[in-house]
């Protein structure tokens, strides 16, 4: 995949704690997303960016929280995990609407 | 808005057989089609893509998809199936939504591969 990592691969965490996950793109490309993958139903739009200080809201952003200070970077923050948030949560970036999405390799998140 | 129907969750062929993935779409405006293969444990990788330049598009490990725009429809075909075609398959639409770009994804097809 390239282009785009994601850190880190695989985390376990507690009900109530936090976390960041990572993002970051080679390509200076303005928009990134993130997306949370569950069994049988696909990938939702978690958070956009559509270029450095601008970010908005997918299908599910509840519980998340973003930033995009730099083009390269687009962190998505947990603050209170919830088992209803273990899923695996990938980020991409893409240019305009002919051209692929890139992806990440995904973050593994577990919330017991 | 934009959408996309993956009908069923699973598809089992035999090595060698025909592989055919179905994807239907919604969209209010000329659309662009893509397919993504997720293998496991791994991110999606494009298998292809269309962008209204051709009606069939080819795109990598022998696969290729037709954009029916009567049947709004953009299945994805594989003469042969190989063991090593076993993975999720991902249809996606492209589009402008609330004045920027977005993807929405089609739930998956897994596709099973038989010796």
């Amino acid at each position: 995949n390239a282009g785009v990592t994601q850190t880190p691969k695989f985390r376990i965490l507690k009900i109530g704690q936090s976390m960041t996950l990572q993002c970051t793109q080679d390509m200076n490309h303005n928009y990134m997303y993130w997306y949370r993958q569950d069994p049988g139903m696909g990938l939702k739009l978690i958070y956009y960016s559509v270029g450095a200080g601008i970010t908005d809201k997918g299908e599910v952003p509840n519980g998340y929280n973003v930033s995009r200070s730099t083009t390269e970077d687009f962190p998505l923050r947990l603050e209170l995990a919830a088992p209803s948030q273990t899923s695996v949560y990938f980020c991409a970036e893409g240019a305009v609407s002919n051209q692929p999405q890139h992806f990440g390799d995904g973050t593994r998140l577990s919330i017991l | 808005a934009q959408s996309v129907t993956q009908l069923g969750s699973h598809v089992s062929v035999s090595e060698g057989a025909l592989v055919l993935l179905r994807c239907n779409y919604s969209s209010s405006v000329p659309p662009y089609l893509f397919w993504y293969v997720q293998y496991p444990n791994q991110g999606l990788q494009l298998l292809l893509k269309y962008t209204s330049a051709a009606t069939l598009v080819k795109g990598i490990n022998g696969f290729e998809a037709e954009f029916k725009k009567s049947e709004t429809s953009f299945h994805l075909t594989k003469p042969s199936a190989h063991m090593s075609d076993a993975a999720e398959y991902f249809c996606a639409v492209s589009g402008l939504q609330g004045g920027s770009e977005k993807l929405v994804f089609g739930k998956g097809m897994k596709l099973t591969v038989n010796p």
